[in-house]
């Protein structure tokens, strides 16, 4: 069965650095999506994209937040200057269509990004 | 901005049948409902969806009321590997506009040997 990858599975760092979480949808997915969820809370909605560009995001997904698809394969979150409120774990994901939730997306293990 | 409300926790036995409603009062017209699992550590798990009446498949079946305040899902027949976080997904319109998925706080099953 085929699944969404994602590396790291844990990342620590120092307030103030940038981090990059790395991410590989499913082969023939074309909506991919970033979500976080910080420890003991739900699972909160950060980004969607297709098309090589963003088609919705959250309240949460401000200016030091980035995404990216730099090849065929990769999908990356950047985080520019990360806070302590940022430690969470944040989950990828891929679907085969958009129309946001009408189709099943497909999530990854998450990594769990630790700011210190 | 929808919100959804569900039990925070419930309990049962092996082999016994579960029901999880999650009341969703301002849902859209053209919403969909969405359950999802998830297990300590690992990414939500897609279970069902549905927009209204009755939704069945191999692991669950899905109950929507003709005013789709609430929905149900009903676990056949439990196991202990069913243990896990269930969560019901509706979107919602953020204060930007934008129309994003919401998951609940969800419920937490616990089912006991």
């Amino acid at each position: 069965e085929p699944e969404v990858t994602q590396t790291p599975s844990h990342q620590v760092t120092q307030m103030g650095q940038e981090v990059i979480l790395r991410c590989v949808p499913i082969s023939n997915h074309l909506y991919f999506y970033w979500y976080r969820q910080i420890l003991g809370q739900k699972v909160e909605f950060l980004v969607s994209f297709y098309n090589n560009e963003i088609s919705e995001k959250s309240e949460i997904f401000d200016d030091q937040f980035s995404v990216e698809r730099p090849d065929g394969s990769n999908f990356t979150l950047k985080i520019r200057s990360t806070k302590l409120e940022d430690s969470a774990m944040y989950f990828c994901a891929s679907s085969e269509a958009g129309q946001l939730l009408r189709y099943e997306q497909y999530f990854g293990p998450g990594t769990r990004l630790t700011v210190t | 901005l929808a919100k959804t409300t569900q039990p925070i926790s419930m309990d049962s036995y092996e082999g016994q049948e579960v029901n999880i409603t999650c009341s969703h009062n301002n849902i859209a017209t053209n919403d969909y409902i969405t359950w999802y699992q998830q297990f300590p550590s690992q990414g939500p798990r897609f279970i069902i969806q549905g927009y209204k009446t009755k939704v069945t498949n191999e692991v669950a079946s899905l109950f929507i009321p003709a005013d789709r305040k609430s929905s149900t899902l009903s676990l056949p027949r439990v196991s202990l590997s069913d243990t896990a976080v269930y969560y019901c997904l509706v979107g919602a319109q953020a204060s930007g506009g934008s129309y994003i998925p919401t998951f609940g706080r969800g419920t937490s099953l616990i089912v006991h040997p």
